[in-house]
């Protein structure tokens, strides 16, 4: 079974600065998906980014962009240019690559980020 | 594009009785949704996956008679949380995965009901 495990239950910057989410996970697949999810206090999950495991290209949305490390098998979200809203929780996602009918998300336990004015 | 309902964004019920929880894709068919609990300052937990006209797979420790999914069109997956008890007071959400998605595992996350068992 794969395991998601974020380490930081908790982080605090100031706006404009730059932070750093970790995340490691545990699988035997070669193939798969990695997401970042943000949950902000409206509970509405947004997809934040993604990163396939075949591509070593590290996935870059505007300030927001990875450290993919699949040896390590590391995955670590940074957020330049902080701003308030990126306050947040933080969920780190693992999916097996794409089986008909069974791309399940295994979620990490998340990080609550907080942007400081 | 791709949004996800889920109504009622909140629920209040005695225990002992039952509540039914929707989740629809607007403007895309879903052949496939999932519905995830969360409880307070935790992360999600999937109960159940659901495949438009066939039954649900349940997760390792979920009731299937207690948490009922149905699934009866592309667009539609209902969840009944049956005989309530307070322990099921929890938040609710629910996902799609397009028919057509544009990336593989693309799902689409609906706001979420919190329920409230008294």
């Amino acid at each position: 079974a794969q395991t998601v495990t974020q380490s930081q239950p908790e982080m605090s910057v100031q706006e404009a600065e730059t932070v750093t989410l970790s995340c490691t996970y545990d699988t035997s697949e070669n193939n798969y998906y990695l997401f970042w999810y943000k949950q902000p206090p409206s509970r509405q999950m947004i997809l934040v980014i993604r990163q396939e495991a075949y591509k070593q290209q590290n996935a870059t949305e505007n300030r927001f962009s990875v450290n993919f490390q699949k040896a390590a098998k590391s995955f670590s979200l940074k957020i330049s240019d902080s701003q308030l809203g990126d306050t947040a929780m933080y969920f780190c996602a693992f999916m097996k690559q794409f089986v008909q009918g069974a791309q399940k998300l295994v979620f990490g336990q998340g990080t609550r980020l907080t942007i400081n004015p | 594009g791709a949004v996800v309902s889920q109504h009622p964004s909140r629920v209040i019920c005695k225990s002992g009785t039952s509540v039914k929880i929707e989740c629809r894709s607007l403007d895309f068919q879903a052949t496939t949704m999932f519905w995830y609990r969360q409880f307070p300052k935790q992360s999600l937990m999937l109960m159940a996956t659901s495949n438009e006209g066939s039954k649900a797979t349940y997760e390792q420790g979920v009731e299937k008679d207690k948490f009922l999914i149905n699934h009866a069109s592309l667009t539609l997956s209902t969840l009944t949380v049956t005989s309530a008890h307070p322990e099921d007071s929890s938040f609710y959400i629910c996902s799609a995965r397009a028919v057509k998605a544009p990336s593989p595992g693309e799902q689409y996350f609906g706001p979420g009901t919190r329920l409230t068992v008294t």
